[in-house]
């Protein structure tokens, strides 16, 4: 397993864009053990997979974002970025960076701790 | 999207009782369906892989089984870490899903 750990800013206005990195440690980006990936969890609520980013760049994300999302992977640092756009209140949650196992059957086994997001003017 | 459905959506029971928890996806799945636990406050850790597979450091008293569609977590006597929200997960084809959650509480 990795430790990966979130940061950015925790309040962000509506109509604009919510940015968040995680930053990977205890081992490389670059690893083709995992891919890289973001969950969002609003609260008292389930848990929504966001997308994920692979060291090569390839992405997959979910639809239901309707193409606001953006990742990008900065293997010289060993982070990986959200970008989400035009926010509103409903994207108000707890974010969480996760290494996803490259596996004959995936699964997520190394979360970052969380950033909570609130989206408020 | 794949749905998956779990039941209960919440439930009480005391230390030492076995527990089950039911994971239904709304398609075949196989056995690409995983297992995670989230104490609150605190990001879900994951139990189970691929159906049955016990994640490294996990306690021998949690087991999965299932295939298809229907899957369940077991917990066979239960700890008071073990008080918890459960949720299951597919990784069979994206976007991934997960089921609702399901709260164990203290009797």
């Amino acid at each position: 397993q990795v430790h990966l750990q979130e940061s950015g800013p925790g309040l962000v206005k509506p109509s604009q864009t919510l940015s968040l990195t995680c930053t990977v440690s205890g081992g490389s980006i670059r690893s083709g053990s995992y891919y890289w990936t973001w969950i969002r969890q609003p609260a008292g609520k389930g848990l929504e997979w966001i997308g994920h980013i692979y060291a090569s760049g390839s992405t997959n994300y979910n639809p239901s974002l309707k193409g606001r999302v953006n990742m990008l992977v900065d293997t010289s640092n060993n982070q990986f970025s959200l970008k989400l756009s035009s926010v509103t209140a409903a994207d108000t949650a707890v974010y969480y960076c996760v290494g996803g196992r490259v596996s004959w059957k995936d699964y997520f086994d190394s979360w970052g701790q969380g950033a909570l997001v609130s989206v408020s003017s | 999207d794949i749905q998956m459905t779990q039941s209960p959506s919440s439930l009480s029971a005391s230390v030492g009782d076995r527990v089950s928890i039911t994971c239904r996806a709304s398609e075949s799945i196989t056995t690409y369906l995983n297992w995670y636990q989230q104490i609150p406050g605190t990001a879900p850790k994951l139990l189970i892989y691929a159906a049955s597979t016990l994640q490294s450091g996990v306690p021998s008293r949690f087991s999965g089984s299932g295939s298809g569609t229907d899957f369940t977590l077991t917990i066979s006597s239960l700890q008071p870490e073990d008080f918890a929200t459960y949720y299951c997960q597919q990784s069979y084809t994206t976007p991934y899903t997960f089921g609702g959650g399901t709260k164990v509480e203290i009797k």
